[in-house]
């Protein structure tokens, strides 16, 4: 089964800065998708960004951003600007058609906003 | 557009008990899927139902079960409930090969006693 892995159990980041969470994965398919979910203490799980792997320009959606390393099987985020209301738990997941397209997901990145 | 809408938010029940949860997914979508996030985990995949059938099951015990109705609306089923059950489960919507769209319910926590 595919795995993906989360290693920074906690960050924190000043508000207005930079922070970067981590992401790596494990798969043998070439054909798959990449996400980062933030899961605010509403429990519901919002979609941040997504990566096809057969792109290889890095996705973006205003100050949201990732970098994808293919050959590396990582997938990292990096939240430019920080505001207090990104903080939350985010999760990378993976998903592909040949494996019925459920997600598999990480353990998570409890992100703190710091004033 | 209501989204995917779950009931009820909160549940407990005693170990031994059964419990249903149900899921309504987001206008358009056909696909329901069903996970179980344990506390300070990432959500587990238990299975997927389009077209009123099972299409995909993840590693969980037959007293895990689920079904669709015709409306696209689902269900999941918990008999013989233990301690270990207790998590957050959440259901996802999606279109049948739409594989880069899926919409997140708010979940039912339940909880075990």
């Amino acid at each position: 089964a595919q795995t993906v892995t989360q290693s920074q159990p906690e960050m924190s980041v000043q508000e207005a800065e930079t922070v970067t969470l981590s992401c790596t994965y494990d798969t043998s398919e070439s054909d798959y998708y990449l996400f980062w979910y933030k899961q605010p203490p509403s429990r519901q799980m919002i979609l941040v960004i997504r990566q096809e792997a057969y792109k290889q320009q890095n996705a973006t959606e205003n100050r949201f951003s990732v970098n994808f390393q293919k050959a590396a099987k990582s997938f990292s985020l990096k939240i430019s600007d920080s505001q207090l209301g990104d903080a939350a738990m985010y999760f990378c997941a993976y998903r592909s058609p040949n494996t019925g397209n459920q997600f598999y997901f990480g353990t998570g990145t409890s992100l703190t906003v710091i004033p | 557009d209501a989204g995917v809408t779950q009931s009820p938010t909160h549940l407990i029940k005693t170990r031994g008990q059964q419990v249903t949860l149900r899921c309504s997914p987001k206008s358009g979508h056909d696909t329901v899927s069903w996970y179980q996030q344990a506390l300070g985990q990432g959500p587990q995949f238990i299975f997927q139902y389009y077209e009123e059938e099972e299409r995909q099951r993840g590693n969980f015990p037959d007293r895990f079960s689920g079904h669709q109705f015709p409306n696209y609306s689902s269900e999941l089923n918990v008999n013989a409930l233990l301690l270990g059950d207790s998590a957050l489960y959440l259901c996802a919507s999606s279109r049948a090969g739409w594989i880069t769209e899926a919409f997140f319910g708010q979940g039912t926590r339940l909880t075990v006693v």
